[in-house]
């Protein structure tokens, strides 16, 4: 149980273009969803936090408008990449949290990750 | 603002040794930490849970401990095995609805 997806594994786009990434809570509702960046070597870091049927909230010096979420459902968050630079190469992971049980602290699901190489 | 450090940032060893990995935190008001394991280009699969109540936690062959005063969590692994072979990340939350701090991981290759 409590299976994360992601769609696509690997995408490579090139500058100017959006890409849209998909997570998907494959047996389980999502209260809450993740959205974190990884560069090579380095931690991971949080995007952003989206709630389902509400606006997402962005982590300091993520820019909104570049990096959009729609969480539309309670199994479904999309990330969509607009205007993709080199720079915004990178591994892209989602998580989910239970709609049932404690703090999301406690119970965060991660999909396997999406690499976005941009040309 | 909570800073989460790892070492050793890379550790080979061969198969069979017991091995230690360490995880310190700036901020001991935690909720919890976890350890997890990425695979390469692959997503993160929680190995152990620790509460800030708590001060140990093992499966199978691991077992993590917490020294929340100290800022210290460690990581052991016995009998390690090249399956074994990933990259162990370090993360904690400071309540039970905020978000997880990650540390950039002790990347670990176990030789047969």
């Amino acid at each position: 149980g409590a299976v994360v997806s992601q769609h696509p594994s690997r995408v490579i786009c090139k500058s100017g273009t959006s890409v849209k990434i998909e997570c998907r809570s494959l047996d389980f509702q999502a209260t809450t969803m993740f959205w974190y960046r990884q560069f090579p070597k380095q931690s991971l870091m949080l995007m952003a936090t989206s709630n389902e049927g509400s606006k997402a909230t962005y982590e300091q010096g993520v820019e909104k408008d570049k990096f959009l979420i729609n969480h539309a459902s309670l199994t479904l968050s999309t990330l969509t990449v607009t205007s993709a630079h080199p720079e915004d190469s990178s591994f892209y992971i989602c998580s989910a949290s239970p709609l049932a049980g404690g703090g999301y602290a406690d119970t965060q699901y991660f999909g396997p990750g999406t690499r976005l190489t941009v040309l | 603002k909570q800073e989460v450090t790892q070492i050793p940032a890379a550790l080979s060893v061969p198969e069979g040794e017991n091995l230690v990995l360490n995880c310190s935190f700036t901020d001991s008001a935690i909720y919890n930490l976890q350890w997890f394991r990425q695979d390469p280009g692959k997503g993160l699969t929680s190995l152990l849970l620790i509460q800030s109540s708590q001060r140990e936690q093992t499966s199978g062959r691991l077992n993590a401990s917490l020294d929340k005063s100290s800022g210290r969590s460690t990581l052991y692994i016995a009998a390690s095995q090249p399956g074994d072979s990933a990259t162990y990340l370090c993360a904690v939350t400071a309540s039970g609805y905020s978000t997880l701090t990650f540390g950039k991981g002790t990347m670990l290759l176990v030789s047969p």
